[in-house]
């Protein structure tokens, strides 16, 4: 079975700085999908960015981008020039490539980024 | 313009009743699901319809019973709720079940 780690609960950093979450995830898959979605106190799921195993480059979406180390199983977030719109709870997510579609979620990590 | 809808954003109600969440996305997508987020904010799947088929039924109380009248729309339906089943539940839904899933704003379900 999958599993996905986030290993810090919370973090915090400085407007205009740069922060790095990290996610490990375990499987026995070679073809996968691996995303960071962004809960806001609103509550909503919003998509950060997503990543197929398959690609040796890293996703990027303007500030956000990920490190991806297949070998490792490590997808990390990193948001540069951090915004207060970025505070939020992060979670890393993976997806076989199969034919469910099943998201395996994270445990989340609160990032609160300070003026 | 909402791309996936939920409906009621919050439902409390007692212990024992039977309650609806109704979930309907504007996105033509074909694959619609539901997830559980507890209290934790540790988010489960329970369901995935595609095209009106179940494909992903997890290990949930059968008190829990997913509906899909067509590909836009995929209601949730829950007997006999217990104080356990307090959470905020999310519809969400994707094109192909390899995409991108888009979520919903989510509802609020407190038993008492």
């Amino acid at each position: 079975a999958q599993t996905v780690t986030q290993s810090q609960p919370e973090m915090s950093v400085q407007e205009a700085e740069t922060v790095t979450l990290s996610c490990t995830y375990d499987t026995s898959e070679s073809n996968y999908y691996l995303f960071w979605y962004k809960q806001p106190p609103s509550r909503q799921m919003i998509l950060v960015i997503r990543q197929e195993a398959y690609k040796q480059q890293n996703a990027t979406e303007n500030r956000f981008s990920v490190n991806f180390q297949k070998a490792a199983k490590s997808f990390s977030l990193k948001i540069s020039d951090s915004q207060l719109g970025d505070t939020a709870m992060y979670f890393c997510a993976f997806m076989k490539a199969g034919n469910t579609g099943k998201l395996i979620f994270g445990q989340g990590t609160t990032l609160q980024v300070k003026p | 313009d909402t791309a996936v809808s939920q409906t009621p954003k919050y439902l409390v109600t007692q212990m024992g009743n039977d309650k609806s969440i109704k979930c309907e996305q504007n996105l033509g997508h074909d694959t619609m699901y539901w997830y559980k987020q507890d209290s934790k904010k540790f988010l489960k799947i329970m369901f995935s319809y595609n095209n009106k088929e179940l494909i992903i039924n997890e290990t949930v109380p059968n008190r829990f019973s997913p509906k899909s009248p067509d590909k836009a729309h995929l209601n949730l339906h829950i007997n006999s709720l217990e104080l356990g089943d307090s959470a905020v539940y999310f519809c969400a839904s994707s094109q192909g079940k390899k995409a991108t899933q888009f979520f919903g704003p989510g509802t609020r379900l407190t038993v008492l």
